[in-house]
């Protein structure tokens, strides 16, 4: 069964400070990894996915997160933290064909920025 | 991105009675809608699979009778909570997919249900 762990359900910066935002998961077949944003009142949005092709994805608003097997980890990361970045995210696994199908959500990390 | 949309974003009912929440996918055609229910600083569960015309398909654990879900339209998928009960608050979240496995499936707001 497959499983998303999200250390740290809250995560505050600074402003300009990295962001590092957990996951790690399980999954028995080579995954598909997601990361959502979560804006107040707002749909989920997706920041990125990994589908095997490159290690370390790049995605919107200059978060990135690299692919490790050996730590099954999905580590979600921006260099310098802007106020508008404070949300809930969440990172989550699939292992259907094409990824979107059964999503297996983590509890999510709301991440504050303070100036 | 394509924008789906959720009615009501909140909603308060007795005991009881049945709660009818409306997803519709405003500028694409959803051929897969999905229904996520999220427990208070837990995880998005997947509830239930539906594509346009076809009954949905449920997780295991989700009792189909009490959480009907429609999808009569390419636009429009309904998830009704019948005889609501208080452990039945929650949010509930569905996303949409207008083309195969690979599309992007887009989310909603969400609704949150308190039942009193």
């Amino acid at each position: 069964a497959q499983s998303v762990t999200q250390l740290g359900s809250h995560v505050s910066v600074s402003e300009g400070a990295l962001v590092l935002l957990r996951c790690n998961y399980s999954s028995s077949v080579p995954p598909y990894l997601f990361w959502y944003v979560q804006y107040p009142n707002q749909g989920l949005q997706l920041l990125l996915k990994y589908t095997s092709a490159a290690t370390l994805v790049k995605g919107i608003n200059g978060f990135e997160a690299e692919f490790k097997k050996s730590e099954t980890s999905f580590h979600l990361t921006k260099p310098s933290a802007h106020m508008s970045d404070a949300a809930e995210y969440f990172c989550a696994v699939s292992d259907q064909p094409g990824g979107y199908n059964k999503l297996i959500f983590g509890a999510g990390t709301r991440l504050a920025v303070h100036p | 991105g394509a924008v789906v949309s959720q009615h009501p974003s909140w909603v308060i009912c007795k005991s009881g009675t049945s709660v009818k929440i409306e997803c519709r996918s405003l500028d694409f055609q959803a051929t897969t809608m999905f229904w996520y229910r999220q427990f208070p600083k837990q995880s998005l569960m997947l509830m239930a699979t539906s594509n346009e015309g076809s009954k949905a398909t449920y997780e295991q654990g989700v009792e189909k009778d009490k959480f009907l879900i429609n999808h009569a339209s390419l636009t429009l998928s309904t998830l009704t909570v019948t005889s609501a009960h208080p452990e039945d608050s929650s949010f509930y979240i569905c996303s949409a997919r207008g083309g195969g496995t690979n599309t992007e499936a887009f989310f909603g707001q969400g609704t949150r249900l308190t039942v009193v």
